[in-house]
């Protein structure tokens, strides 16, 4: 398996309710981001959680890290159509400059 | 518009063909990516420059090769290719590349090899 691995692949919910989607990964990491993707466009970076922090907030991101574990969970709170896409976590390691490891992403369904 | 802005949005090339990619960015930034995202697989990581200077190549076919003339354009020649090389080809740019930070990307160029 690779270093990013998000879970759930695909995920369906009704507008107004929470998403939460968990990223794991396999070495020391400097910091991880998550990004969202829009069918087919490029991808948009939401939010960047250092190594030495273990909760950040966005609006309505809410993103953890547990570096004892080795995993991220992206919460998105109030969820929208709009919110629709692919989510992917990337990892940036440690001593490995500002390369990008990007996982399968989850798919999410925001319906009406 | 993100500040990357990828030309063209969609390519279509035979296999004999010989074409090229184009990546711009006006933020300032020192660091460009090249990244390949296929179908049902993770972003793969081809190219990275920093500040005009090839500081990675991912093991990645000469039939792609890429050139930064500046540090506001990244190009990606592509030749010869096969139809396994279909994709959706990303630009990237961050401000520094020893630092960890975020990406901007651009909105990618479809490519598909007939």
């Amino acid at each position: 398996s690779q270093q990013g691995e998000e879970d759930p692949q695909a995920l369906s919910i009704q507008e107004g309710e929470n998403a939460t989607m968990n990223c794991s990964y396999k070495t020391s990491i400097n910091n991880l981001q998550w990004y969202r993707q829009n069918s087919g466009r490029g991808l948009v970076h939401l939010i960047l959680i250092r190594s030495n922090e273990r909760e950040k907030h966005s609006g309505r991101l809410r993103v953890t890290l547990d570096t004892s574990k080795k995993s991220s969970s992206l919460l998105i709170t109030a969820s929208r159509a709009a919110d629709t896409a692919s989510y992917f976590c990337a990892t940036a390691l440690t001593g490995g400059g500002n390369k990008l490891t990007f996982g399968t992403g989850t798919q999410l369904k925001v319906e009406l | 518009e993100t500040g990357v802005t990828q030309t063209p949005r969609h390519l279509v090339m035979g296999m004999t063909n010989k074409k090229s990619l184009k990546c711009e960015q006006h933020l300032g930034h020192n660091a460009m990516y090249w990244y390949k995202q296929s179908a049902k697989k993770p972003l793969e990581l081809m190219f990275v420059y920093s500040l005009e200077e090839r500081v990675e190549n991912n093991s990645v076919p000469s039939r792609f090769s890429p050139e930064c003339p500046n540090s506001s354009h990244l190009f990606l020649h592509l030749h010869t290719l096969q139809p396994e090389d279909s994709a959706l080809y990303l630009c990237a740019s961050s401000q520094d590349w020893g630092q960890g930070e975020g990406y901007t990307f651009g909105s990618g160029t479809r490519l598909t090899v007939v």
